[in-house]
C-alpha cells in the first residue's frame, strides 16, 4: 500500500513485559515521527528521525522507552519493563523530510493495552 | 515552552450551522500552524495548514488564518455536513535548539445531527 502502515494493530500485554512497535513509513520519506494518544488527552509528541538520526529524544516519556530506525526506512518504537500508564494509542507519520510547514502522513495507529 | 490550547469539546451542531473552533497557542520561535481531522475509524490527516502570519488555509469549505498578533489559528465553517462528524486537532511545528518540534492540541469532538 502507499500509506504509512504500523504492526500489530493491537497489543495486550502483562505488566513488566517488554513491547516492540513497528512502523513503515511511505516509501520515499526521510523523515518519521512517533507520537502517543491516551485516553482523551492530545497527540504526546515522542520523537522524530530524519535519516535514521534522532536529533533530540527528550520527549520520550521515559527511560524504558527507546526508538530507532535503520536503512532510512523501517522504525521500531521499544517500551522495556511495560506499566499500565503506558497503554495508549501509538501513532507513526512520516514526511518527505523534515521541515516546518511540511504535512505529515499518519498511520492507523497500535493500540497498545497493559494488564 | 511550546503548547496549543483548543476549546473544550464536544461540539454538537445541526447541520448547516456555522462551526468556530477555537484554537491559540505559544512558541518560542515562528511556528507553521495546522488543523488536523480524524474522521470516525480513520488515522489523521492534514486539513489546512498556514506558516506565516495572515497566511489563510482552506479545504472542504474550513479555514482559518494565520493571527500572530492574537497568537490564533482559530477554525471556521460556514455550513456543517454530517460528514464533517470528526476530532479536529490543532497543531504547530517550530523550530528549536535541537530540530523541529511538534505540539498538538488535545482536539475537538464535533458531532453534526441530521
Amino acid at each position: 500500500g502507499a500509506g504509512v502502515s504500523q504492526s500489530p494493530s493491537n497489543k495486550v500485554t502483562e505488566k513488566g513485559k517488554d513491547v516492540e512497535l513497528r512502523c513503515d513509513p511511505i516509501s520515499g520519506h526521510t523523515a518519521l515521527y512517533w507520537y502517543r494518544q491516551s485516553l482523551g488527552q492530545g497527540l504526546e509528541f515522542l520523537i522524530y528521525f530524519q535519516g535514521n538520526s534522532a536529533p533530540d529524544k527528550s520527549g520520550l516519556p521515559s527511560d524504558r522507552f527507546s526508538a530507532e530506525r535503520t536503512g532510512g526506512s523501517v522504525s521500531t518504537l521499544t517500551i522495556q519493563r511495560t506499566q499500565q500508564e503506558d497503554s495508549a494509542v501509538y501513532l507513526c507519520a512520516s514526511s518527505l523530510r523534515v521541515s516546518g510547514g511540511g504535512e505529515q502522513f499518519f498511520g492507523p495507529g497500535t493500540r497498545l493495552t497493559v494488564l | 515552552g511550546d503548547s496549543v490550547t483548543q476549546m473544550e469539546g464536544p461540539v454538537t451542531l445541526s447541520e448547516e450551522a456555522f462551526l468556530t473552533i477555537n484554537c491559540t497557542y505559544t512558541a518560542t520561535g515562528y511556528p507553521s500552524l495546522f488543523w488536523y481531522v480524524q474522521y470516525p475509524g480513520e488515522g489523521l490527516q492534514l486539513l489546512l495548514k498556514a506558516t506565516k502570519a495572515d497566511d489563510k488555509g482552506s479545504n472542504k469549505g474550513f479555514e482559518a488564518t494565520y493571527r500572530k498578533e492574537t497568537t490564533s489559528f482559530h477554525l471556521e465553517k460556514g455550513s456543517v455536513q454530517v460528514s464533517d462528524s470528526a476530532v479536529y486537532f490543532c497543531a504547530l511545528s517550530v523550530r528549536d535548539n535541537y530540530g523541529q518540534n511538534f505540539v498538538f492540541g488535545p482536539g475537538t469532538r464535533l458531532s453534526v445531527l441530521p
